[in-house]
């Protein structure tokens, strides 16, 4: 399974832009970028997903590479409540590859948020 | 229901005794999984059923793990002869079709072993 790299943790404050890395360098041409977190005695949760290009959905935006290589998730202003450990995730969708179907998480990158 | 809903929502047992984790996946959602996370650890697959394909059970430990999913909807995980690091946080997610969208995680089953 193609894997991802992330930082083991970030800190922002609050109301600030997050920007979170994610490096996917042998990424393959059918897998999506997935991002989850997962906040503290809580199950993961879905934030956004793409392909090549950019996403935008109420919770964040996914900026994607030209070369998809890497990808950043932005929370354009952070709240207390977003901090949690957040998951870049590659995601097969071509029916074919062995990771298809299924989600595996890595470490993930801890945000902490300061008041 | 509007969520994954997972009973029960904590389980204490005794070393060696069976346990049953049941997993109420989003109505109409075909993509079901079973991960679990012990303290302070990432997620770990465990299996994942798909419509009526077979189940892909590459991440169960060990054969005293075992799981169902009956008419596409419900699933029920099964430990047989529970060990103490079978101790977890044991998360069902579903999707509607296990491909193009997202997982919806339900808030886990804790299970002690002790």
């Amino acid at each position: 399974d193609a894997k991802t790299t992330q930082p083991n943790s970030m800190e922002s404050n609050e109301e600030e832009p997050v920007h979170l890395p994610c490096n996917h360098s042998t990424i393959s041409g059918t897998d999506y970028i997935h991002w989850y977190r997962q906040l503290p005695s809580q199950g993961p949760e879905y934030v956004i997903h793409g392909l090549t290009s950019n996403v935008n959905n109420r919770m964040a935006s996914l900026a994607i590479a030209e070369d998809r290589k890497s990808s950043t998730l932005i929370l354009h202003r952070a709240t207390l409540r977003d901090a949690a450990v957040y998951y870049c995730i590659l995601r097969d969708h071509s029916g074919g590859g062995t990771s298809y179907g299924k989600l595996t998480f890595g470490q993930g990158t801890i945000l902490t948020v300061h008041p | 229901g509007a969520g994954v809903s997972q009973s029960p929502s904590n389980k204490v047992t005794e070393k060696g005794k069976d346990v049953e984790l049941r997993c109420d996946p989003i109505s109409g959602h075909t993509a079901l999984y079973w991960y679990r996370q012990s303290l302070g650890q990432g997620l770990e697959f465990l299996i994942y059923f798909q419509g009526n394909s077979a189940p892909d059970k590459s991440g169960l430990p060990s054969d005293r793990f075992s799981a169902e999913r009956t008419g596409g909807s419900v699933s029920t995980l099964t430990i047989q002869r529970t060990q103490q690091e079978d101790s977890a946080v044991y998360l069902c997610a579903s999707s509607l079709d296990g491909n193009r969208y997202g997982y919806t995680f339900g808030s886990g089953t804790r299970l002690t072993v002790v």
